[in-house]
């Protein structure tokens, strides 16, 4: 089976910095996938790891620890359009690469 | 628009009806999934479709759901003898076979029961 965590709730000021994490247990680990929702809207993809390391793009990185079954995204200069739930995902090669999500960190963003 | 798309958008029924909703994937998708997500949580998955055929099936998805994808092109899902606990957003997502990224997400279909 496959077990996802990340933290419920996380509250950043406009402008600073704000990490979540994400520690994971997976079979059949095909990489890790971060995604932004918005409250009521569909989740929209954010990045994207299968190798250990940070991938950036832009004012979002995310990295991946494979070994420690670690990853975390990091938003910077963060803005107020940026509260949104962040949504934690594993894909499985195994089961036709369906993704098992965790549930989710909601950031809110103050001025 | 070239997006994933879902019909209805919402759907408010009253217990032990049935429900019908629909997914239309990006044209060159061939793996079509359907996710339920209900408020506060992530995602969870239902059941995915490799062209027409349907290859996994979740545990949570009771013998009062049904999924079609008949010609590899849109799917259905139908809840039969709705339950208040079936109310939730359920989403619908597709991905080119191959391609190493991302499924793309629909708008979703929220289902009330009452």
């Amino acid at each position: 089976g496959q077990n996802i965590d990340q933290p419920t709730e996380m509250t950043a000021t406009e402008g600073a910095i704000v990490q979540i994490n994400c520690t994971y247990q997976t079979s059949g680990f095909n990489g890790l996938f971060w995604y932004q929702q918005h409250a009521g809207e569909a989740p929209t993809f954010l990045s994207y790891n299968v190798l250990d390391g940070l991938e950036e793009k832009g004012r979002f990185s995310s990295f991946l620890s494979r070994s420690k079954g670690y990853s975390y995204l990091l938003l910077k200069e963060l803005q107020m359009k940026d509260s949104a739930s962040y949504l934690c995902a594993v894909r499985d090669q195994a089961a036709g690469n369906k993704l098992t999500f965790g549930g989710g960190t909601r950031v809110l963003v103050k001025p | 628009d070239t997006g994933v798309s879902q019909n209805p958008r919402h759907k408010i029924t009253k217990r032990g009806q049935n429900v019908t909703f629909r997914c239309d994937p990006i044209s060159e998708h061939n793996r079509l999934y359907w996710y339920r997500q209900t408020l506060g949580q992530g995602p969870e998955f239902l059941t995915y479709f490799q062209n027409e055929a349907q290859l996994e099936k979740s545990r949570l998805l009771s013998d009062r759901f049904s999924a079609e994808r008949p010609k590899g092109s849109f799917s259905t899902l139908e809840i039969q003898r709705t339950e208040q606990g079936d109310s939730a957003m359920y989403l619908c997502a597709s991905s080119f076979r191959g391609d190493s990224r991302e499924q793309y997400f629909g708008p979703g279909t929220r289902l009330t029961v009452t």
